[in-house]
């Protein structure tokens, strides 16, 4: 079964600019979250989403917003780039399960897109 | 909100047994997950505790008190390919579902 993917990998972009980044999760995997990390915060998250929807949101700027596909891919978009958003973008996938939205399923890691912004 | 504190650095030689500590403080607390991320590499999974107790996998182990909000990563036999950082992560019932909150991570070093 193939991994996470992730587009791009690299990307260097201008302050003021937007950004979209890609994810496609593992096969039969529905949920979908997002993650910033960089050295002094670590691994924040963004947000998860689910059948297309957001199911939970962490606690990131309105800049930063996402949406998910029917078959599960998904992507996150940043408007108006600033240098502190230079960070390395992970989206991670599971199986999950519906309802409750409880989920004890393994995050899977995708390689992650390195975001500069100069 | 959760917080997570773990040790930034630890450093030991080949062949010990090295163990990495997490303290959190959270409401709605559902299980404590580990995961092991190399230089330029993206996290993987090691472990998970939803209940108290010791979950063992291979040279891996990871123990959970929840009435103490604290758990840990036992790496037993240790080898040069385990130099990675470390991290916990909780995972917690939110208003608008649950989450994974990572914590800051700990770089483990090991030496010949």
């Amino acid at each position: 079964k193939a991994g996470v993917t992730q587009t791009p990998r690299y990307l260097i972009k201008t302050r003021g600019q937007q950004v979209t980044l890609s994810c496609s999760p593992i096969s039969g995997h529905r949920s979908v979250s997002w993650y910033q990390q960089t050295p002094g915060q670590g691994l924040q998250f963004l947000f998860e989403y689910f059948s297309e929807t957001q199911r939970n949101k962490g606690n990131f700027p309105g800049r930063f917003s996402g949406r998910q596909f029917s078959n599960s891919r998904s992507e996150m978009n940043v408007s108006t780039l600033e240098l502190g958003d230079s960070a390395l973008y992970l989206c991670a996938s599971s199986l999950a399960s519906k309802g409750a939205g409880l989920s004890t399923d393994t995050q899977y890691f995708g390689p992650g897109t390195r975001l500069t912004v100069l | 909100g959760q917080s997570l504190e773990q040790p930034s650095e630890v450093t030991a030689v080949e062949g010990a047994i090295v163990q990495i500590n997490c303290t959190y403080q959270t409401s709605g607390f559902y299980g404590l997950s580990w995961y092991q991320q190399h230089d330029g590499g993206a996290p993987t999974f090691l472990s998970y505790n939803g209940l108290d107790g010791l979950e063992e996998t291979g040279r891996f182990s990871s123990f959970l008190s929840r009435s103490d909000s604290y758990g840990y990563l036992l790496l037993q036999e240790l080898q040069m390919k385990d130099s990675a950082s470390y991290f916990c992560a909780v995972r917690a019932i939110t208003g608008g579902g649950n989450k994974l909150t990572f914590g800051t991570g700990t770089q483990l070093k090991v030496e010949l």
